[in-house]
């Protein structure tokens, strides 16, 4: 196992397109993590999974963005209709457990860029 | 609101010295976690405290958890060129949510 796999690894897209983001956690861990960072900011936390299921997500999650996880392995972020302000690093993360003693294992997360 | 304030954010030393960086708030959590990033990749976990006053050691760098559980320090000996990084701090506040807070960073430079 490689650790958590991110795709692609950039996206430059026209502002009013939708993108989808891809990530393959550790195969062992059962909770996976979204996070987005921008220039200068630590990353912000969006939302997690347990197994399949969505248990949190944050406010800044707008009704333009949709995580799935379907069969409680990869895991797919979607934004539609983008704009300029979701220019940023999205991060995937997974853990074995909850994150309070083990910590994440980030991937190398997926660059967009909304033009 | 920034839950999590780091000082310095940014710190320029030569190779050799020592240095010290903050990790501070208001709330208490769960437990607090550092990070070490690198441009364009994610970040890498160093260490977990979870412990109010626990101290840490990673071959040189000391990780220490307030007693209070609401802040951390990192002290680096003897730095190296390879400790040139973002260093992020993040929180986890328990009661179920499982999201980290983090803070905004600092970004190391080690010269030679």
């Amino acid at each position: 196992d490689t650790g958590v796999s991110q795709n692609p690894r950039h996206k430059i897209t026209k502002r009013g397109q939708n993108v989808t983001f891809r990530c393959d956690p550790i195969s062992e861990h059962n909770r996976l993590y979204w996070y987005r960072q921008t220039l200068g900011q630590g990353p912000e936390f969006l939302t997690y999974f347990q197994n399949e299921a969505q248990l949190e997500k944050s406010r800044l999650l707008s009704d333009r963005f949709s995580a799935e996880r379907p069969k409680g392995s990869f895991s797919t972020l979607e934004i539609q209709r983008t704009e300029q302000g979701d220019s940023a690093m999205y991060l995937c993360a997974s853990s074995l457990g909850g994150a309070r003693l083990r910590g994440y294992t980030f991937g190398s997360g997926t660059r967009l860029t909304v033009v | 609101t920034q839950l999590l304030e780091q000082s310095p954010q940014f710190l320029s030393i030569q190779e050799g010295e020592n240095l010290t960086v903050y990790c501070n708030s208001s709330s208490v959590f769960s437990s607090l976690q550092w990070y070490r990033q690198e441009p364009g990749e994610g970040p890498v976990l160093l260490v977990t405290v979870v412990t109010g006053g626990e101290v840490k050691k990673l071959k040189r760098l000391t990780f220490q958890f307030g007693d209070a559980r609401k802040d951390s320090s990192l002290h680096i000996t003897a730095a190296q060129t390879g400790d040139t990084g973002l260093y992020l701090c993040a929180g986890v506040k328990g009661g179920g949510a499982d999201g980290l807070t983090f803070g905004k960073g600092t970004h190391l430079i080690i010269q030679p």
